[in-house]
């Protein structure tokens, strides 16, 4: 167990629906990203949060966005959804905004039918 | 533009021999290096890192190597176990930038009996 909880597991959803995805980090972690996993492919990083505060962007579309909470969780919202936004979608944390191994959730499998 | 490459999809090893994993990236800005372990259905899990100022580092069965000059870091496992099966993400940052992960797209690991 990676002390970061992702809610929920599965989602299933129809073409033009959105969606929020919430992420807890792990307990004194200030950091929060996500990242994409389509079929077969890598991580893509998508945003970052430290400490409530937008701190890097990745290829994150502008139908999605993303913000961290005063309690230092995070939701990620994904609108007009597309098949193609099928993906699995990772949350991870880490203690600090440096160069730091991050801890990942068990991710949210999104299935836009 | 794909910064970090794993180019074999796949590896399939005897128990008790070494597993190498291999990893090169294009990107002579990053300076720290993970290795993740993913088993199906759950998020990566942390296994190892290397920072840029040393060219190996280890723990236990794992040993990273890092080539600067080649851009090329590899993964150990020694002696592989059943265990080891796994898809396995090498990933990669840079200080100053608010340590976002470029991930490559993975080796399957298989150890077989």
């Amino acid at each position: 167990d990676s002390g970061v909880t992702q809610t929920p597991k599965h989602l299933i959803t129809a073409t033009g629906q959105r969606v929020t995805l919430r992420c807890s980090p792990r307990s004194g972690d200030l950091s929060v990203y996500w990242y994409q996993q389509s079929l077969d492919q890598g991580l893509q990083f998508l945003i970052q949060y430290y400490n409530g505060e937008e701190r890097a962007k990745g290829n994150i579309l502008e139908r999605f966005s993303a913000q961290q909470f005063p309690d230092l969780h995070s939701e990620l919202n994904l609108s007009s959804l597309e098949l193609g936004d099928s993906a699995l979608y990772f949350c991870a944390s880490s203690v600090v905004g440096s160069s730091t191994e991050a801890f990942f959730g068990q991710g949210t499998r999104l299935t836009v039918v | 533009d794909q910064q970090v490459k794993q180019n074999s999809p796949s590896l399939s090893v005897q128990e008790g021999r070494i597993s190498i994993l291999n990893c090169d990236y294009t990107n002579s800005m990053f300076d720290y290096f993970l290795w993740y372990k993913k088993y199906p259905a759950e998020g990566p899990t942390f296994l190892i890192s290397i920072s840029s100022i040393k060219d190996k580092n280890e723990d236990g069965r794992f040993t990273v190597f890092l080539n600067k000059s080649a851009k090329h870091l590899s993964l150990h496992i020694v002696p592989s176990q059943p265990g080891d099966s796994a898809v396995y993400f090498c990933a990669a940052s840079y200080t100053g930038t608010a340590s976002k992960l470029t991930f490559g797209t993975g080796t399957r690991l298989q150890v077989t009996l």
